[in-house]
């Protein structure tokens, strides 16, 4: 069985701090890493697709990096604003088949 | 562009009582389409995929089928609802490869 797990379960941040979330997943058989941002009522919206050992991604404040040989990716959030608060779902993508595993998400609270 | 339809948003339904739930895709061919679940204060879980039409794979045991009835329709069903079914359910469609999902809108379902 194959388990993707991130930490925090939950964070509660002040306006302005930086703040970081971990996933882990499998090592053997890696293909991608996904990571989505999900609001309540709304639909998840990626915000990234890794797929090489060493990469870093970045949109906007959002950052994210890739260690598939230690089956870890972090994700960045510099200077957090309360439109940050949402569930932050990374998911495991392997080569045996075309579906994504997802782990149980990071709800992240931003307060003013 | 892409899109992708799921209805209705939200569902109330008694026990024992059939479902069906409706996802259909626009602006691509051949979509690989998923059924997800996200039980109450768990992460999302895959119940569904399918590769084309006709080819359904089952993740986990459960009450639920699935049809692919047209390379671009998705549809979730059961024939008697039981009160484990109550979740969010939420359909996606990516591109061969590994690429992004994009995910519907999602249904609530409660059954009572």
């Amino acid at each position: 069985i194959l388990n993707v797990e991130q930490s925090p379960q939950s964070l509660h941040v002040q306006e302005g701090d930086s703040t970081n979330f971990t996933c882990s997943f499998p090592s053997s058989n890696f293909y991608a890493l996904h990571w989505y941002r999900w609001e309540t009522a709304k639909s998840p919206e990626a915000l990234f697709v890794m797929t090489l050992n060493g990469d870093e991604k970045k949109k906007g404040r959002i950052s994210a990096t890739l260690n598939t040989k230690e089956g870890y990716s972090y994700l960045y959030i510099k200077g957090s604003q309360p439109e940050d608060s949402a569930t932050y779902l990374c998911a495991f993508y392997y080569n045996q088949g075309g579906k994504l595993i997802f782990g149980q998400g990071t709800e992240l609270s931003v307060k003013p | 562009s892409q899109t992708i339809h799921q209805w209705p948003a939200t569902l109330v339904q008694p026990v024992g009582s059939p479902l069906s739930l409706e996802c259909t895709v626009e602006g691509t061919s051949n979509p690989n389409l998923y059924w997800y679940r996200q039980a109450a204060g768990r992460g999302l879980q895959l119940l569904f995929y399918s590769v084309g039409i006709g080819q359904i794979s089952s993740e986990v045991p459960q009450n639920l089928s699935a049809s692919r009835p047209q390379d671009r329709q998705f549809i979730l069903s059961s024939k008697k609802l039981l009160l484990s079914d109550s979740g969010f359910y939420l359909c996606a469609w990516s591109a061969t490869g590994g690429g992004g999902y994009t995910f519907g809108s999602g249904t609530r379902l409660t059954v009572v």
